[in-house]
């Protein structure tokens, strides 16, 4: 039962260019959702989240988009730079979740060519 | 101010042993949450601690248990290792503030059942 999913195990894209990473979720009472970056032996950080009241929250280079009625949301990085090469999670969590228990997806690999 | 902790890095443990795997959480946090990660999967969650009682469990069964002390330290500690459970197993603490989503995560460690 996967409730969150990256369909994209990886993705290449050129130094410069827009960055564009997918998820997809089954569960209607996800109302927050977040990016995580991990780099190899790290843990993951925080990126960027957004509330399901919102379509769209910028920060930086880094804009997250919410479509809730296709219950998908995408991740731009724009311009795109060698040190955003790292795995991308996507998250979220359900309404009334005390334990802030987060649902991760698989995870896309990003690779910035220069 | 220090981040999140674990100890060990690595671990080779032989099927069928006990292993006790340890986090320190960053300073100010009280709630601790532990994840584990297979291969190519992403993080998911296996218990959360907060004031030293279980606070909300994932779907893991009870060989799996925790403990956090008065500093807000942790432990995870799994019995009846099996070789399905070798994973990056993560830390997170974090403060339960209303509408707080944010995680901060440790580097993990790595767990080899044999």
């Amino acid at each position: 039962d996967q409730q969150v999913k990256q369909n994209s195990p990886s993705l290449s894209v050129q130094e410069g260019r827009i960055s564009i990473l997918n998820c997809d979720y089954t569960n209607s009472m996800f109302d927050y959702f977040l990016w995580y970056k991990k780099y190899p032996a790290e843990g993951p950080t925080f990126l960027i989240s957004i509330s399901s009241i919102k379509d769209k929250n910028e920060d930086g280079r880094f804009t997250v988009f919410l479509n809730k009625s296709a219950k998908h949301l995408s991740l731009h990085i724009v311009p795109s730079q060698p040190g955003d090469s790292a795995v991308y999670f996507c998250a979220a969590s359900a309404v009334g979740q005390g334990a802030q228990k987060l649902v991760f997806g698989q995870g896309t690999r990003l690779t910035i060519n220069p | 101010e220090t981040g999140v902790t674990q100890s060990p890095t690595h671990l080779i443990k032989t099927r069928g042993q006990q292993v006790t795997l340890r986090c320190s959480s960053q300073s100010g946090h009280n709630t601790v949450s532990w994840y584990q990660q297979a291969l190519g999967q992403g993080p998911q969650f296996i218990f959360q601690y907060y004031r030293e009682e279980e606070n909300g469990r994932g779907n893991f069964p009870p060989r799996f248990s925790g403990l956090q002390f008065p500093n807000y330290s942790s432990e995870l500690n799994v019995n009846a290792l099996e070789l399905d459970d070798s994973a990056l197993y993560l830390c997170a603490s974090s403060i339960p503030l209303p509408g707080n989503y944010g995680y901060t995560f440790g580097s993990g460690t790595r767990l080899t059942v044999v």
